[in-house]
């Protein structure tokens, strides 16, 4: 089975940098994701990873250690509108993705 | 990319009734998902859908209360079958292929009374 780990709630300020961990236990990994969902929407997708290192896009960066069952979504120079749930899935055996609960960011003035 | 289209965007209904939830995507896919997001949750899977086999159902769903339809390779259809408040949810279909590409639908919003 999969069990994903990742904070339920962060704050953060407008401008500043902020990380969201996910931490995973799987019986098979093909890869991990991070979706962004804003309320009442369905997810959008950010970023995967299926190599160890750091994945950058614009504002936003994963990072994966397979080793340490662990990544982070970083992002940069907040905005108002970046607030929202962050959530880190993980794609195990058969294309099946697992989601964690979920990070809800606020992002305050 | 793949688009991917549900109807209806959202219902409410009463309880006791059925819903059949249609997702449609713009091309062929090997393997469709449902999912289930209830209030303030994350998404979980439901079942994975094949076409020309019986869907696969994760621990806790039944084909009795959600059956589905692959009848090809752009279709699904998921039934929630005698449906109470608890049901009230919103349901998302998703296709993924290889690599990384997983996309989602709009999501159906359910409202159960």
């Amino acid at each position: 089975g999969q069990n994903i780990d990742q904070p339920t709630e962060m704050t953060a300020t407008e401008g500043a940098i902020v990380q969201i961990n996910c931490t995973y236990q799987t019986s098979g990994f093909n890869g991990l994701f991070w979706y962004q969902q804003h309320a009442g929407e369905a997810p959008t997708f950010l970023s995967y990873n299926v190599l160890d290192g750091l994945e950058e896009k614009g504002r936003f960066s994963s990072f994966l250690s397979r080793s340490k069952g662990y990544s982070y979504l970083l992002l940069k120079e907040l905005q108002m509108k970046d607030s929202a749930s962050y959530l880190c899935a993980v794609k195990g055996g058969y294309q099946k993705v697992t989601f964690g609960i979920g990070t809800k960011l606020q992002v305050i003035p | 990319s793949a688009v991917i289209s549900q109807k209806p965007s959202r219902d409410i209904c009463q309880r006791g009734t059925s819903l059949t939830i249609q997702c449609q995507v713009d091309s062929q896919v090997t393997m469709m998902f449902w999912y289930r997001q209830q209030p303030g949750q994350s998404l979980t899977l439901i079942a994975t859908a094949n076409q020309g086999s019986e869907a696969t159902y994760e621990s806790g769903f039944v084909i009795d209360k959600f059956p589905i339809s692959r009848p090809n390779l752009t279709f699904s259809t998921l039934t929630v079958s005698n449906m109470s408040p608890e049901d009230s949810s919103i349901y998302l279909c998703s296709v993924g292929g290889e690599g990384s590409e997983q996309y989602f639908g709009p999501g159906t919003r359910l409202t159960v009374t």
